[in-house]
């Protein structure tokens, strides 16, 4: 079974404090995705990647980063946390394709931010 | 601007209820679609997907969903729920082309009563 796995389950961090998510998964997938996650909002793009050293902006970047120096490894950098970053953070992979892979999540990241 | 909608926010259901969540989406070209779970505690899941052929796709656990060109729709259904189903289920849609992302709706949370 693929596995995606989000360093810390719960975080608190307080405001202006950088902060790092990362995410590790052991299939070898090229794609890489972080999502947040809000009640009423669903889930919303924050960046991708769909090989090393490659990242693409999604619907939400404004805030955040993204660093991908290995190939089972993307990380999500709150350079500056702020209170509205408060949020369940999903990272999530999958092989290339034509848009119709099947993508494998992570538990999550619910970080609050005080 | 390419959007997936959800018909309701919550659900509330009986058990043996069938049920049937709408979802319409928004998107110029080929599509793939798909229905993600949530149960309680686990991580988002793979329901069922669709990307060509029969519009009627048969997902894990019972459920379906037919696509309906025509009304730009999506819609999961199951004939008899199980309290065991109660979870939050997003719909999503995504182009059918290589580096395509996902454009998840805001989610339907389902509560089936024993």
């Amino acid at each position: 079974d693929v596995k995606v796995t989000q360093s810390s389950r719960y975080l608190v961090k307080r405001t202006g404090e950088k902060v790092f998510l990362e995410c590790v998964q052991d299939m070898d997938h090229e794609n890489m995705f972080w999502y947040r996650q809000d009640p009423g909002l669903g889930l919303r793009l924050i960046y991708f990647s769909y090989d090393v050293k490659m990242k693409e902006k999604g619907d939400i970047p404004e805030g955040y980063s993204v660093s991908r120096e290995k190939k089972e490894r993307f990380s999500l950098i709150l350079e500056s946390a702020s209170t509205n970053q408060t949020s369940m953070y999903l990272c999530a992979s999958s092989y290339p394709g034509q848009g119709d892979e099947k993508l494998f999540f992570g538990s999550g990241t619910q970080l609050s931010v005080l | 601007a390419q959007s997936v909608s959800q018909h309701n926010h919550h659900v509330i259901l009986s058990e043996a209820a069938s049920l049937e969540l709408g979802c319409n989406y928004s998107y110029g070209g080929t599509v793939n679609l798909f229905w993600y779970v949530q149960y309680p505690g686990q991580h988002l899941q793979l329901l069922l997907k669709y990307f060509s052929g029969d519009p009627l796709v048969k997902g894990i656990k019972g459920f379906e969903a037919e696509f309906i060109k025509s009304k730009f729709s999506f819609n999961l259904r199951k004939p008899s729920v199980q309290w065991s189903d109660t979870a939050e289920y997003f719909c999503a849609a995504g182009m059918n082309s290589g580096y395509s992302t996902l454009t998840f709706g805001k989610g339907t949370m389902l509560l089936v009563s024993p």
